[in-house]
């Protein structure tokens, strides 16, 4: 079975611009959670989406949003870049909709704000 | 809220030493704990689970016991291996509205001597 695939892996902006990650979870999970890795904060949960609906969101400011389409394939979208927004963005899929499945994350992709 | 706190590393250790890698968490109920493993330039694998207390998870030949009275969940192995460095994550999931939202620490970076 295929695992999680996230595209692209590296990507470079400039401030100001906008920018679309994408994220192919593991056939037949419905759940796909998006997390932000930087050296100084870590790990930092942004949001989850399960069959299209947004079920859980993080403490990140709106310009961070998501999407996910109906075969279970997820967007995210960074609107007005800022320098602090580089890092490694996580994906993870899972396939319950009610209590805890475990995780399966992509590779990441690494993005740089010039 | 929900944290967790994890040593600090790096930690460096030769190969075929014991490896104790402490975690504490606070949490409301009665979260799951995990420990994931970060390969250089990879996403994040899961190493071990424990879903309740005095719960162990093992896996490659690592340990962790979900200690319900030190709220901690250190991570064992009794012979480490160069192929073993990486950065480990200790993490909680609560439920009760939390879906898809792993709560990491800051990660420990483990180097492992020939």
């Amino acid at each position: 079975k295929a695992g999680v695939t996230q595209t692209p892996r590296y990507l470079i902006k400039t401030r100001g611009q906008q920018v679309t990650l994408s994220c192919s979870p593991i056939s037949g999970h419905r759940s796909v959670s998006w997390y932000q890795q930087t050296p100084g904060q870590g790990l930092q949960f942004l949001f989850e989406y399960f069959s299209e609906t947004q079920r859980n969101k993080g403490n990140f400011p709106g310009r961070f949003s998501g999407r996910q389409f109906s075969n279970s394939r997820s967007e995210m979208n960074v609107s007005t870049l800022e320098l602090g927004d580089s890092a490694l963005y996580l994906c993870a899929s899972s396939s319950s909709g009610h209590l805890y499945n475990e995780q399966f994350f992509g590779p990441g992709t690494r993005l740089t704000v010039l | 809220g929900n944290s967790v706190t994890q040593m600090e590393g790096p930690v460096t250790l030769s190969e075929e030493a014991f490896l104790t890698i402490n975690c504490t968490y606070t949490a409301t109920g009665y979260p799951s704990l995990f420990w994931y493993v970060q390969y250089p330039g990879e996403g994040l694998q899961l190493l071990l689970k424990a879903t309740k207390a005095d719960d162990k998870g093992s896996n490659k030949g690592f340990e962790a016991t979900y200690r319900k009275e030190t709220t901690s969940f250190h991570l064992e192995k009794g012979s480490v291996q160069v192929s073993d460095s990486a950065v480990y994550f200790c993490a909680l999931m609560n439920y009760g509205g939390s879906q898809g939202n792993l709560i990491f620490g800051k990660g420990t970076k483990l180097s492992v001597k020939p």
